[in-house]
């Protein structure tokens, strides 16, 4: 079974700080993503990354970026933490045959 | 944008009761996918269908793709508690390779 483990599943930051996110896969998928989750809204996709060092925007990605430096591992990067950004983050990796999520991570931005 | 429409956002059912979930896109799809979230987890792959009109089972789920690919439906024949989940579904846009995107999902309360 493919595994996408995330690095943290709670993480509590502070205003302004820079967050890192990061998500590996262990079945060689191209195809990785980030999505945030909020209640009555959905899953939202951020980014995502068709390749290494290839990188796409998704459909809310203000405010936030990504880096995928190995095929494995995806990151995605606050650049300066805000109160709006208290979500939970999924990470994905997958194709056209069904996504494999990780647990999540709940961040709180305080 | 594609859309992703779901119906309803929540359904609380009597245990044995039928339920459906209805799924509708604003633009033409490739493929649908549903995904289950159970309280506390993370969405999990249930099926993908591909054609217009496909209709798929597993066990007690019906999954059917619309003619037009436009919409899509899970149905589930007497719940039990173990179907309590949120369900999503998730298309494919034609020509954006395997991006997906999800519907706003239908959170299943299922009571004895």
């Amino acid at each position: 079974d493919v595994k996408v483990t995330q690095s943290s599943r709670y993480l509590v930051k502070r205003t302004g700080e820079k967050v890192f996110l990061e998500c590996v896969q262990d079945m060689d998928h191209e195809n990785m993503f980030w999505y945030r989750q909020d209640p009555g809204l959905g899953l939202r996709l951020i980014y995502f990354s068709y390749d290494v060092k290839m990188k796409e925007k998704g459909d809310i990605p203000e405010g936030y970026s990504v880096s995928r430096e190995k095929k494995e591992r995806f990151s995605l990067i606050l650049e300066s933490a805000s109160t709006n950004q208290t979500s939970m983050y999924l990470c994905a990796s997958g194709a056209l045959y069904g996504y494999t999520f990780g647990s999540g991570t709940r961040l709180t931005v305080v | 944008g594609q859309q992703v429409m779901q119906i309803p956002q929540y359904q609380h059912v009597q245990e044995g009761e039928d339920f459906t979930t209805y799924c509708n896109s604003s633009t033409t799809l490739s493929n649908i996918q549903w995904y289950k979230q159970r309280p506390g987890g993370h969405p999990v792959f249930l099926i993908q269908l591909v054609k217009s009109g496909e209709v798929k089972k597993q066990k007690r789920l019906t999954f059917q793709f619309g003619e037009a690919k436009k919409n899509s439906s899970l149905h589930i024949t007497a719940t039990q508690t173990t179907d309590v989940g949120t369900y999503f579904c998730a298309g494919i846009n034609t020509g954006t390779a395997s991006k997906l995107t999800f519907g706003t999902g239908t959170r299943l309360q299922v009571t004895l």
